[in-house]
């Protein structure tokens, strides 16, 4: 069984503060991970694809992988309020299948 | 380029009834994916279609089942519904290959009473 794993949180962080969430998965054959923002009776939305080892960054949000120590992590700079949402980590392991972790919850205090 | 449609948004159903979601993909997209969520379980894998021919499969009873048309438009079919049916089924289309990201609908909110 190929699992992702993730702290379900809550993470409480100040605005304007860095907000750190970190993934874990189990195998190590693995391809390209997602992170997705959830936001409360809304679908998930995909704001980060990574398929190789470093970082990637898209605005203020950064995506790292590391396939040696099998995590991946997101970081969001200058966090805003409407960052408070669940963030959703999931990775594809040379199945046709996405799997998903259960989700960290972020709540940016202001 | 439109997103992911699903049909419809809610749903209010009874115990034993059956139900039927509707999905219509990304245009070019010829993989869909179906997910239930529920609070506490999370996103669960219902099953993959690509080109008509189901590509993967979750752990869920063979009540649950889905079908894929010629267009990409994907169907999910619940029959006998249970109350513990009741969650959020999202559709999720890709272009195809396993590295895709999956693109999520809105959701069908289904209510089993």
């Amino acid at each position: 069984q190929k699992e992702v794993e993730q702290n379900s949180g809550p993470l409480s962080v100040p605005e304007g503060a860095i907000a750190s969430l970190n993934c874990t998965y189990s195998d190590r054959v693995s391809q390209s991970f997602f992170w997705y923002r959830q936001y409360s009776g809304k679908s998930p939305e995909l704001i980060m694809s990574i398929y190789s080892n470093g970082d990637k960054e898209d605005g203020r949000f950064t995506a790292q992988l590391n396939k040696a120590s099998q995590y991946v992590s997101l970081l969001i700079r200058d966090s805003q309020p409407s960052d408070s949402a669940t963030y959703l980590c999931a990775g594809n392991f040379g199945n046709e299948k996405l799997t998903f972790g259960t989700g960290t919850r972020l709540t940016i205090i202001p | 380029k439109a997103g992911v449609t699903q049909t419809p948004r809610y749903l209010i159903k009874t115990r034993g009834q059956q139900v039927t979601l509707s999905c219509s993909p990304i245009s070019g997209h010829r993989s869909v994916s179906w997910y239930q969520q529920t609070p506490g379980q999370g996103l669960q894998f219902l099953f993959e279609y690509f080109s008509e021919t189901q590509r993967n499969k979750g752990n869920f009873p063979g009540r649950f089942s889905g079908r894929q048309f010629s267009n990409s438009r994907s169907e999910m079919n619940v029959s006998t519904l249970e109350l513990g049916d009741s969650a959020l089924y999202l559709c999720a289309s890709r272009t195809g290959t396993g590295t895709s990201p999956l693109h999520f609908g809105n959701g069908t909110r289904l209510t089993v009473t």
